[in-house]
């Protein structure tokens, strides 16, 4: 289906694991981004991403690792997961080139760390 | 450098009209504008660039005022599927598509 999709949508896991959340969409869009979700910070920016192979960091980088090999996919990996990154995850894209293009969510991951 | 919304949250009658602001403190390139619904995604509503461009929603009208950074979502008749969450993303001077959010406006909608 188009559009633009996230897995898991639930995970579990323990302090110290490593994580990967997937992302992908079928617009070719050419930026993509993650966010994080907490009560009282609304969204904060952890990477982007402007194309193939550039990514770059956001508001809140320290802990993930973020790769970028095709247009359509964005994972983002937890390297040891602890218990502040417990939170909702949620993956974007936008068109193509240029500034101020509208952003496109996925459902998100509901991430607990325990 | 999270833009500043204004208020945290607000409670209407359905047909009541509502005003939600966005504040930075930096020079900006644009203002998004998106609705949360419980456990969902965020979904667009408009964008306001620099130099008096709009474009959106043709229910929900903003303003942006460049010299003051401020934005302005405008709620009119709102209805009881306008409740949610409301969101400013602000686009600095030539930073791309990256975009800093405020924390939030929490709006419910009664009939």
């Amino acid at each position: 289906d188009a559009g633009i999709t996230q897995s898991p949508r639930y995970k579990i896991t323990e302090t110290g694991r490593q994580v990967t959340l997937m992302c992908h969409q079928t617009w070719s869009h050419s930026y993509m981004f993650w966010y994080r979700q907490d009560l009282g910070h609304g969204l904060r920016l952890i990477y982007y991403s402007a194309a193939a192979d550039i990514t770059d960091k956001g508001e809140v980088p320290d802990g993930y690792v973020v790769s970028r090999s095709k247009t359509e996919n964005f994972p983002l990996t937890l390297e040891s997961a602890t218990r502040s990154q417990t939170s909702v995850y949620f993956c974007a894209s936008t068109g193509i080139g240029g500034s101020s293009y509208e952003q496109y969510f996925g459902p998100g991951t509901r991430l607990t760390v325990t | 450098q999270q833009p500043v919304q204004s208020p945290q949250a607000v409670i209407l009658r359905e047909g009541e009209d509502a005003v939600i602001n966005c504040s930075s403190s930096k020079a900006l390139y644009s203002v998004h504008w998106y609705r949360q619904k419980h456990g969902e995604a965020p979904v667009f509503l408009m964008i306001l660039l620099k130099g008096g461009e709009q474009k959106g929603h043709d229910k929900i009208s903003a303003s942006f005022n460049e010299k003051k950074q401020q934005s302005s979502l405008y709620l009119t008749a709102s209805q009881l599927s306008y409740s949610g969450t409301y969101f400013c993303g602000t686009e600095r001077n030539n930073a791309g598509n990256m975009l800093t959010f405020g924390g939030g406006t929490r709006l419910m909608v009664k009939p």
